[in-house]
């Protein structure tokens, strides 16, 4: 069964530092997002994409956070100055339709502790 | 902004018995609602969604039930499994908007 597959599982950053979350979306999909969760909380929104554009964001998707589609395959999220509070399990998802015409399908997640 | 709650944070049920777990919603533009399962670690998973022109929606062993009147969402699990332990989010797609919306979650857990 196709999946949406995310690198790394886990990442321990400093302060400051960049990151880059990679994420390779289910191939005939197009329309990809990601999510965020703070432990013990609820998985919040970040920003949606298609048609190699953001087509929605969140307040939380500040000028620190970036997202790329560098090939055909590949779809990241780069936080560019990590604070503690970026600390959060981020997930990927991608459709095969926009919301509302179908399902999203999430990956396992990518782990971001901030020190 | 929307708002996606639900009733409560904690559900323990005995091993074969029926499980519910509510929701409710704020935004009366929300036209597409998703029921996604999250076991620990793990991404959430699609269970069942349902359309607002649409009062109920059966899937195997699961059950969403809509009631727009008063913006609430409920998901039944007919005969709780120890694998049905896990997180249960509802989640909402205001109409042209590009994203879910989740609730908190509730934790369900299955006693054996």
């Amino acid at each position: 069964e196709p999946e949406v597959t995310q690198t790394p599982s886990h990442q321990v950053t400093q302060m400051g530092q960049e990151v880059i979350l990679r994420c390779v979306p289910i191939s005939n999909h197009l329309y990809f997002y990601w999510y965020r969760q703070i432990l013990g909380q609820k998985v919040e929104f970040l920003v949606s994409f298609y048609n190699n554009e953001i087509s929605e964001k969140s307040e939380i998707f500040d000028d620190q956070f970036s997202v790329e589609r560098p090939d055909g395959s590949n779809f990241t999220l780069k936080i560019r100055s990590t604070k503690l509070e970026d600390s959060a399990m981020y997930f990927c998802a991608s459709s095969e339709a926009g919301p509302g015409r179908g399902e999203l399908f999430f990956g396992e997640g990518s782990r971001l502790t901030v020190l | 902004g929307e708002s996606v709650g639900l009733h409560l944070p904690t559900l323990s049920v005995q091993e074969g018995d029926n499980s519910i777990i509510n929701c409710a919603y704020s935004n009366s533009a929300s036209d597409y609602f998703i029921w996604y399962k999250q076991e620990s670690g793990k991404g959430p998973q699609f269970i069942i969604d349902i359309r607002s022109n649409m009062d109920k929606r059966q899937g195997q062993r699961v059950t969403v039930l809509l009631n727009k009147t008063v913006k609430h969402l409920s998901l039944q699990i007919a005969a709780t499994q120890p694998g049905d332990s896990a997180v249960y989010f509802c989640a909402e797609n205001p109409t042209e908007a590009n994203n879910l919306f989740f609730g908190t979650g509730t934790r369900l857990t299955v006693i054996p």
